[in-house]
C-alpha cells in the first residue's frame, strides 16, 4: 500500500529515557513533517523537511532531534523524556514545499506516555 | 502570527446539513485547507481553496473570503460516520500548514 507509515503505534515509557519514532513514506514525496497533537487535540508543527534538508524548525526543546537519512523516511528522536512530552506525533509528508498546494498525507500517528 | 477560530464543538442530526465556520487573521498566507479527523485516527485531506468562493466536493463543500478572513466547511446530508474534528489549516508556503484547534461534530440519529 502507498502510504506514510510510523512506528511504534503506541510508546509508554519513565520519564529521563530516551526514545525515537520512525516514520516512512513511499508516494515519493520530497517534504516530511513531524507535528505534535496534545490532549486538547491541538496540531502543531514541529519540524519539516525538504529533500533531507531542514527547514522548518518550530519552537522544540533541543530535546527533540529529527534525522532524514533519505528522502523517504523521517525519524524522531526524543532525549530525557518528560511528562510534558505525553502526545500523539503525527508524521505527514506532501509532494511540495514553497507556494504551491501543500496537501498533506498523514500517518496512523504515534501515542507516547511519559510516566 | 496566525491566529485562528473555529468553534470547538457543534451536534447535528444524521441527514441534516450543518456549516463549520473558521475565522482567522493573519498576514498573508496562500491557501486554506480543511481536514477530518476520526478519533484515534490521522487527519485526511478534506478541500483545499485558494480563490474565494466555493469548492464542491460530493457531500462536502468549502468557501472562503479573503476580504473577510472567513471559511466555512459545508457537510450536506450527513451520516453517523461524519463525526469526527474537523480542522481548518491555512497554508502559507515554505510548508508551513497551520493548524485550528479544530471543531467536533458529534452527528446522531
Amino acid at each position: 500500500d502507498t502510504a506514510v507509515s510510523q512506528t511504534p503505534k503506541y510508546l509508554v515509557t519513565q520519564m529521563g529515557n530516551d526514545k525515537s519514532i520512525k516514520c516512512e513514506q513511499n508516494l515519493g514525496h520530497d517534504t516530511m513533517y513531524w507535528y505534535k497533537q496534545d490532549s486538547k487535540k491541538f496540531l502543531k508543527i514541529m519540524f519539516s523537511y525538504n529533500n533531507k534538508e531542514l527547514i522548518i524548525n518550530e519552537t522544540v526543546p533541543n530535546r527533540f532531534s529529527p534525522k532524514s537519512p533519505d528522502k523517504a523516511h523521517l525519524n524522531l528522536h526524543i532525549n530525557s523524556l518528560e511528562l510534558g512530552d505525553s502526545a500523539v506525533y503525527f508524521c505527514a509528508s506532501s509532494q511540495v514545499s514553497g507556494g504551491a498546494r501543500n496537501e498533506q498525507f498523514f500517518g496512523p500517528g504515534t501515542r507516547l506516555t511519559v510516566l | 502570527g496566525q491566529n485562528i477560530d473555529q468553534p470547538t464543538e457543534m451536534t447535528a442530526t444524521e441527514g441534516a446539513i450543518v456549516q463549520i465556520n473558521c475565522t482567522y487573521q493573519t498576514s498573508g498566507f496562500n491557501g486554506l485547507f480543511w481536514y477530518q479527523q476520526h478519533a484515534g485516527e490521522a487527519p485526511t485531506f478534506l478541500s483545499y481553496n485558494v480563490l474565494d468562493g466555493l469548492e464542491e466536493k460530493g457531500r462536502f463543500s468549502s468557501f472562503l473570503s479573503r476580504s473577510k478572513g472567513y471559511s466555512y466547511l459545508l457537510l450536506k446530508e450527513l451520516q453517523m460516520k461524519d463525526s469526527a474534528s474537523y480542522l481548518c489549516a491555512l497554508w502559507s508556503g515554505y510548508s508551513t500548514l497551520t493548524f485550528g484547534k479544530g471543531t467536533m461534530l458529534l452527528v446522531s440519529p
